[in-house]
């Protein structure tokens, strides 16, 4: 059975920072792997899609980086600001009879001015 | 716009009642899924259809009953709803085989009192 684990589930940090969160998952048999972003009480708004074949994606300040064998997936954030203040969210897509998405539990960040 | 909307958006309703979700999306996606976010934050699929046909159903009980109309559409029906069924319930769409990722829609906050 897949299992999604971000690390750490909570973090604050100042404005300007550049940071990483972790996504860690056992079964490195995956499609593809989403960052998403949760603002409170809203819903998800995807960042990155990093395909099985891919590496790493970049987007702006983002950057998110897939290592399958090790079943490892990192998100950079640089120069945070406090806009980026939400849940992080990572998911993977395997295939268990039909496609599906695996969810992490997220990591919420601060970013203090 | 291109998206995933979903209606109501709140939903406040007594132990017992009936009650529908309805979630349309006009990316020209194929499958589309439920899924629901509990208290503490965690998302995990309820079900999946590709083409109007039910891919995935993961041991959800039969009190819910996805229907799709067509592949633009699929609504989500309560029956005798519990306290337990309170939750964020998100509608997502996505293309097979995935190469662009899912599309999330705002979310439903339901709320059983």
């Amino acid at each position: 059975k897949q299992e999604v684990t971000q690390i750490p589930a909570a973090l604050s940090v100042p404005e300007g920072e550049n940071l990483v969160l972790n996504c860690s998952f056992t079964d490195s048999a995956i499609y593809n792997l989403q960052w998403f972003r949760q603002d409170p009480g809203k819903g998800l708004t995807s960042l990155l899609l990093i395909q099985s074949s891919q590496r790493e994606q970049t987007s702006g300040r983002l950057n998110a980086s897939l290592d399958k064998s090790s079943g490892r997936s990192t998100l950079y954030i640089a120069a945070s600001q406090p806009g980026d203040s939400a849940t992080y969210l990572c998911a993977v897509e395997i295939i268990q009879g039909a496609q599906k998405l695996v969810f992490g539990q997220g990591t919420r960040l601060t970013i203090n001015p | 716009d291109t998206a995933v909307s979903q209606t109501p958006k709140y939903l406040v309703t007594q132990m017992g009642n009936d009650k529908s979700i309805k979630c349309e999306q006009n990316l020209g996606h194929d499958t589309m899924y439920w899924y629901k976010q509990d208290s503490k934050k965690f998302l995990k699929i309820m079900f999946s259809y590709n083409n109007k046909e039910l891919i995935i159903n993961e041991t959800v009980p039969n009190r819910f009953s996805p229907k799709s109309p067509d592949k633009a559409h699929l609504n989500l029906h309560i029956n005798s709803l519990e306290l337990g069924d309170s939750a964020v319930y998100f509608c997502a769409s996505s293309q097979v085989p995935v190469n662009y990722g899912y599309t999330f829609g705002s979310g439903t906050r339901l709320t059983v009192v």
